[in-house]
């Protein structure tokens, strides 16, 4: 299936403080999906992202997808003790199946 | 509107036993898939179905069984555990095809001894 490698793994970020986590593909991506699974909890979808150099922003959140759809970014700002969590970015190799990556799991210092 | 309902939550088991983890949602999304969660390795695909009575392979689907008789329903069946089949799984639905947004289930955690 379509392969993404998402950096880091591991972001430990000091309350108060931004983050950018990445999601890059070797090959062109149709759109790519975000979620964010809490603790204990299953994943949650955040967005989808479809156009080429696209951004949409919820809240303290902003995603982008790269001008050659072969990676994109989500940037938290002012992380808070919510934001806790692994984020995952998700793609279609074709309509059916998809693939995730493997995780960015967020731990918040108060 | 429970959404994608997974039964049991927690299961152990045995090497060699079989058993069923069942899915359903009330959603009426014709695409269903199963994935398992194991750390450091994301969310792989083992089986998913595109509507009732069809049914395809993902990355990991040795060792299990799927079956698509209803929309509602869509059980993953374990033929004989073993121990690398210790891991949570996650049944997902959605609208249409897999690039559609996923609406997950909220785990079965497997353990197999």
């Amino acid at each position: 299936g379509q392969q993404v490698m998402q950096i880091p793994q591991y972001q430990h970020v000091q309350e108060g403080e931004d983050f950018t986590t990445y999601c890059n593909s070797s090959t062109t991506l149709s759109n790519i999906q975000w979620y964010k699974q809490r603790p204990g909890g299953h994943p949650v979808f955040l967005i989808q992202l479809v156009k080429s150099g696209e951004v949409k922003k919820q809240k303290r959140l902003t995603f982008q997808f790269g001008e050659a759809k072969k990676n994109s970014s989500l940037h938290i700002t002012a992380t808070q003790t919510t934001d806790v969590g692994t984020y995952f970015c998700a793609v279609t190799d074709n309509d059916y199946k998809l693939s995730f990556g493997a995780g960015t799991t967020v731990t918040v210092r108060a | 509107n429970a959404g994608v309902t997974q039964t049991p939550k927690f299961q152990v088991l045995k090497t060699g036993q079989s058993m069923t983890l069942q899915c359903a949602q009330d959603m009426n999304h014709e695409y269903m898939s199963w994935y398992r969660q194991d750390p450091g390795m994301g969310l792989r695909l083992i089986h998913y179905s595109v509507g009732a009575g069809i049914t395809d392979q993902g990355e990991v689907p040795n060792g299990y069984n799927v079956s698509r008789s209803t929309t509602e329903d869509f059980p993953l069946r374990l033929l004989s555990a073993a121990p690398s089949q210790t891991s949570v799984y996650f049944c997902a639905s959605s609208t249409g095809q897999g690039a559609m947004p996923q609406h997950f289930g909220d785990g079965t955690r497997l353990s197999i001894l």
